[in-house]
């Protein structure tokens, strides 16, 4: 499978724990973005990274989320101490180049926080 | 501020049919609109995508219509088909290459 992959595909937490969400790009993609979906919205743009660079987080709430795209490895998005209000559906995805190129989309993982 | 309003919310369409879906942006700096379709438990797919140079574009059964002077771009599916039910989202980029994307519109075609 030459897609994006993301694991786990469903995380439960229970509130003030870690969530770890990884993201495997596209073979050849160097480019990768978060994006968070709440039931019944759309996906909201969270954090933009390149290998072993932030480029754009705007979309990050300043508190408990942060993200990395290390050298070697996947894409990593973490939550610190979740609440409740964190359960949602997290998407990655890949692009090979910056800008306006075809993002192409893992399947997500879903978070729950008890 | 939503930059990206999708309508309907919901569609139901016959088998046969033609689904439209629309979506209107107020940023004019936007210049890459994409739409995507997610199933349930799935990621969002990209079916087909226009840049403002061209007023209409056709991949298939798909196609998108853009007006940049109104700012509104829609989907149209020709001969739907019970295996487009789906959620269709329309989404714009500009040059800080993040996607705005819409609230999404779930299509339901009856066979």
């Amino acid at each position: 499978n030459a897609g994006v992959m993301q694991n786990p595909r469903h995380l439960v937490r229970r509130r003030g724990q870690e969530a770890r969400l990884r993201c495997s790009p596209m073979k050849g993609h160097s480019h990768v973005y978060w994006y968070r979906q709440l039931p019944e919205e759309g996906l909201k743009f969270m954090v933009y990274l390149q290998k072993e660079n932030i480029i754009d987080e705007s979309g990050m709430p300043k508190e408990r989320f942060s993200a990395e795209f290390p050298k070697e490895g996947p894409s990593i998005l973490r939550i610190q101490q979740v609440v409740r209000g964190d359960s949602a559906a997290y998407f990655c995805a890949s692009s090979p180049s910056p800008g306006n190129q075809p993002q192409h989309f893992g399947d997500g993982t879903r978070l729950s926080i008890l | 501020q939503q930059q990206v309003k999708q309508s309907p919310q919901s569609l139901i369409v016959q088998k046969g049919g033609i689904s439209i879906i629309n979506c209107a942006y107020e940023n004019t700096a936007f210049d890459y609109f994409p739409w995507y379709q997610q199933f349930p438990g799935k990621g969002p797919a990209l079916l087909i995508a226009i840049r403002p140079d061209v007023s209409e574009k056709k991949e298939g059964r798909f196609t998108i219509s853009f007006n940049k002077s109104a700012k509104q771009f829609s989907l149209h599916i020709m001969d739907s088909q019970p295996g487009d039910s789906a959620t269709y989202f329309c989404a714009a980029g500009g040059s800080n290459y993040k996607l705005t994307f819409g609230k999404g519109t779930l299509l339901t075609v009856n066979p």
